[in-house]
Order: structure tokens, then sequence, then C-alpha cells
């Protein structure tokens, strides 16, 4: 079968760092993409990864291991409006996105 | 960049009434739509891709006949929830591929609340 694992919730501190990782098991791999989501709203892009390695942009970042199935996104300086919930998805053979079910992150003051 | 317009936002309607929400993409065209739903507190549902010029493609579970999907022209997706019951009430989501097939990225509409009553 085809599943996506990440935490259901994490809690961090304003102006510290948190790291949410995502395990992945699909038939087929076409990318894997972290969107972020207000209670709500509709999912934001923040990252695509395709091949190994760390991509980096502005606070956040995203690294992925296809070899590992794992891929995890690192928010810097954390910031109270980052208090969302950020989804995993993976794209598979078919082009069609595969979501987990996403991890609330609570930011404290 | 890519935008994704969906329309209306929020609707309320009887049970027993039929709802269209419509998914546009404004400044491209997209051969691919899809359509979720998303429950409180839970991740996105795959319901449908829409193709355009085809028939819509159903997730498992998905009544067809219950979730219209039309994909008329290539920037214009509908869903139609037809003979609405409080059960449907949902957060309903469009989006739809980037022009770049490379990037994969996918870009949302702005989502449409139900509530029937």
């Amino acid at each position: 079968g085809q599943n996506i694992d990440q935490p259901t919730e994490m809690t961090a501190t304003e102006g510290a760092i948190v790291q949410i990782n995502c395990t992945y098991q699909t038939s087929g791999f076409n990318g894997l993409f972290w969107y972020q989501q207000h209670a709500g709203e509709a999912p934001t892009f923040l990252s695509y990864n395709v091949l190994d390695g760390l991509e980096e942009k502005g606070r956040f970042s995203s690294f992925l291991s296809r070899s590992k199935g794992y891929s995890y996104l690192l928010l810097k300086e954390l910031q109270m409006k980052d208090s969302a919930s950020y989804l995993c998805a993976v794209m598979g053979s078919n082009y069609q996105l595969i979501w987990g079910a996403g991890t609330k992150l609570i930011i404290k003051p | 960049g890519a935008v994704v317009s969906q329309h209306p936002s929020r609707v309320i309607c009887k049970s027993g009434t039929s709802v269209k929400i419509e998914c546009r993409s404004l400044d491209f065209q997209a051969t691919t739509m899809f359509w979720y739903r998303q429950f409180p507190k839970q991740s996105l549902m795959l319901m449908a891709t829409s193709n355009e010029g085809s028939k819509a493609t159903y997730e498992q579970g998905v009544e067809k006949d219950k979730f219209l999907i039309n994909h008329a022209s290539l920037t214009l997706s509908t869903l139609t929830v037809t003979s609405a019951h409080p059960e449907d009430s949902s957060f309903y989501i469009c989006s739809a591929r980037s022009p770049d097939r490379d990037s994969g990225e996918l870009f949302f509409g702005e989502g449409s609340r139900l509530t029937v009553l």
C-alpha cells in the first residue's frame, strides 16, 4: 500500500528551530512537496524536492532522501504566524499527490 | 505566478438542493484539475481528477452521481453537489497543476465551505 507518515502535532518556541519529519512508501516517485495550511484556508506551496539533498528557501528548508523514503521540513527563526498545519505530499507514478495527514505546529511565545 | 480562483468561498443551502462550485485557472491553461474534500483537522482527500474534454476520474468511494464534475474548458472545472445533505457539509478545494511540468507544483483555489442545513 501507499502511505505517508508525519507527526500529528509539534510544539516549538518563537525564535527557535523545528524539524518536521515525513516518511513515505509509495508506488513510484515524482517528487515530494511541503505545503502550509492555516485553519480554514487552502494549502500554500512551500517546497518541492525531487533529487536528494537540501533545498533552502529563506527561513524554510526541505531535505529529501529517496533511498530512505524520508524528508524533513526545517523552519528557522520561528514566528507566531508559522503556527499552522504542514502537509507532506508525494507525487506518485501517476502524477497524483498522495497526502500525509499533516502536522499541526503550535508556536509558543 | 499561476493563480487558481474558486467560487463561491462560502455557501449555505437547504437539504435536497444542488450546489455548484467553480474552479478557474486565471492565467494558464489546465488540462487537469483536482477536487479535494477536507474534514476538520484532517488532510485533503482527493475526490476526483477532472480532465478537460473527457470524463472525470473518481476515487474509490466517491459517488459519481452525487458529485458531478465538468471540465468544459481549459480554464474552468465545476463541481456540483447534487441533492445535498448535511453530511456533505465540508471544505471543498480545487487545484491545478503548474504548466511547468518539471516543477509539478499544484496551485490551489481558495476553497469553498459548504454548509447544508
